[in-house]
């Protein structure tokens, strides 16, 4: 069965990088797309970050871009988010979701909790 | 940008009504809309795809319909696991972007 197992959150201060990661397994890995999706507490979901299968494709929205930067390595079946200049506004739980169809999510990690704090 | 609007914000419903979900997005995302349902402390879980398509293991009671700017998610009859909340997302055009969310509580 398809499993996605988000690691790297935890406390940091404003300003400062993080890098989180996504382990998966089930599924042909380097032929998937992966994203990341993001919920600040109490709050709705956010789009954060999508890589095509092969890496040559990388999306980010307004919010994020230029600061937080998406990797994958085929050979660790493994995603990546290096977060820079975190601010208060990026305290959330952070997915990794696998891409159905460059469209959608169909399978979702169970989250990894960033908070950007003093 | 493509904005996605939820109504209503709550639904609140008792075990085996009906319950009608609405998502309204600002410009045309043809039939790319999908439908997620998350409950406390989970992950989104994919209800419906392209739309109208059951994603795989969905009970046949959730429906979805709609095409263009206007789209709706149904419940035939709500079993007790199904209040939570509903969030629809596009996959028109880049970003991807998530409706605000309608949550379904019991009456």
């Amino acid at each position: 069965q398809v499993q996605l197992v988000e690691s790297g959150g935890g406390v940091v201060q404003p300003g400062r990088s993080l890098r989180l990661s996504c382990a998966a397994s089930g599924f042909t890995f380097s032929i998937s797309g992966m994203h990341w999706v993001r919920q600040a507490p109490g709050k709705g979901l956010e789009w954060v970050t999508f890589i095509s299968h092969d890496g040559n494709n990388e999306y980010y929205p307004d919010s994020v871009r230029g600061r937080f930067s998406i990797s994958r390595d085929n050979s660790k079946n493994t995603v990546y988010l290096q977060m820079d200049s975190l601010n208060a506004e990026d305290t959330a739980v952070y997915y990794c979701a696998k891409d159905a169809g460059k469209k959608f999510f169909d399978y979702w990690g169970q989250g990894t909790l960033v908070t950007v704090s003093s | 940008e493509v904005v996605l609007t939820q109504s209503p914000a709550t639904l609140s419903l008792s075990p085996g009504e009906r319950a009608t979900l609405s998502c309204r997005a600002s410009q045309s995302v043809s039939t790319y809309l999908a439908w997620y349902q998350q409950k406390p402390g989970q992950a989104p879980r994919l209800l419906i795809y392209d739309a109208s398509n059951g994603a795989a293991g969905i009970p046949a009671r959730f429906s979805g319909s709609g095409s263009g700017t206007d789209f709706t998610l149904t419940i035939s009859s709500l079993e007790p696991e199904d209040f939570a909340v509903y969030y629809c997302q596009h996959g028109s055009s880049w970003p991807r972007t998530f409706g605000g969310g309608t949550k379904v509580e019991i009456k």
